[in-house]
């Protein structure tokens, strides 16, 4: 069945740090690939989202494209803030199947 | 407009005792999933609604979860005869139609249930 493996956590850098939070899928086909992200009380949100081979998903400073080479989709951004502490979950779907989640990162942002 | 929302927010029930739990997709999203977040199990698929019917209800861990979706809108997951490894945050989410396109799926802010 397919997977989203991703980055142990939790991961604590210094304010304007470069972050990169690793994931990995395992899927049949071509799947669409998502991160999420869950703010402190807050529920999850959509952070960006690519859904075919070579796309590049970006919004608030953060990257990540699909790499259907190395069944990868790593999440980056050159300077990050405090205001980025929170959880961040890798996911993929297929069609309008179940979104199939990664075990989650807890990042923390020190100013 | 209006996002998905949940009822009730939190929920305090004893061990033994059925509780009801409310989604209320976006409006016009035929789409709509239930998921269950635990600290030891992380996000889990529960069940998917398409419209009123539920093509995958693979992630139930029971048969004293069920869930049902009326009019093509809000839906209800129940949860009969509490345990306490019940407790966790009960998430809905709704998308639009689906078939083999993928759309986001938006999520409501979760309903936190804790059985004692």
């Amino acid at each position: 069945g397919n997977s989203v493996t991703q980055m142990e956590g939790p991961v604590t850098l210094s304010e304007e740090a470069f972050l990169t939070i690793n994931c990995t899928y395992t899927a049949t086909g071509y799947p669409s690939l998502f991160w999420y992200v869950q703010y402190p009380g807050e529920g999850l949100q959509l952070l960006l989202k690519a859904t075919k081979a070579d796309d590049k998903g970006s919004n608030k400073g953060f990257e990540a494209t699909y790499r259907k080479e190395t069944t990868s989709f790593h999440l980056e951004k050159g300077s990050v803030q405090v205001s980025d502490s929170a959880v961040y979950f890798c996911a993929l779907v297929q069609g309008a199947q179940k979104l199939v989640f990664g075990q989650g990162t807890r990042l923390t942002i020190n100013p | 407009g209006a996002g998905v929302s949940q009822s009730p927010s939190n929920k305090v029930t004893e061990k033994g005792k059925d509780v009801e739990l409310r989604c209320d997709p976006i409006s016009g999203h035929t789409a709509l999933y239930w998921y269950r977040q635990s600290l030891g199990q992380g996000l889990e698929f529960l069940i998917y609604f398409q419209g009123n019917s539920a093509p995958d209800k693979s992630g139930l861990p029971s048969d004293r979860f069920s869930a049902e979706r009326t009019g093509g809108s809000v839906s209800t997951l129940t949860i009969q005869r509490t345990q306490q490894e019940d407790s966790a945050v009960y998430l809905c989410a709704s998308s639009l139609a689906g078939g083999s396109r993928t759309y986001e799926q938006y999520f409501g802010p979760g309903t936190r249930l804790t059985v004692t």
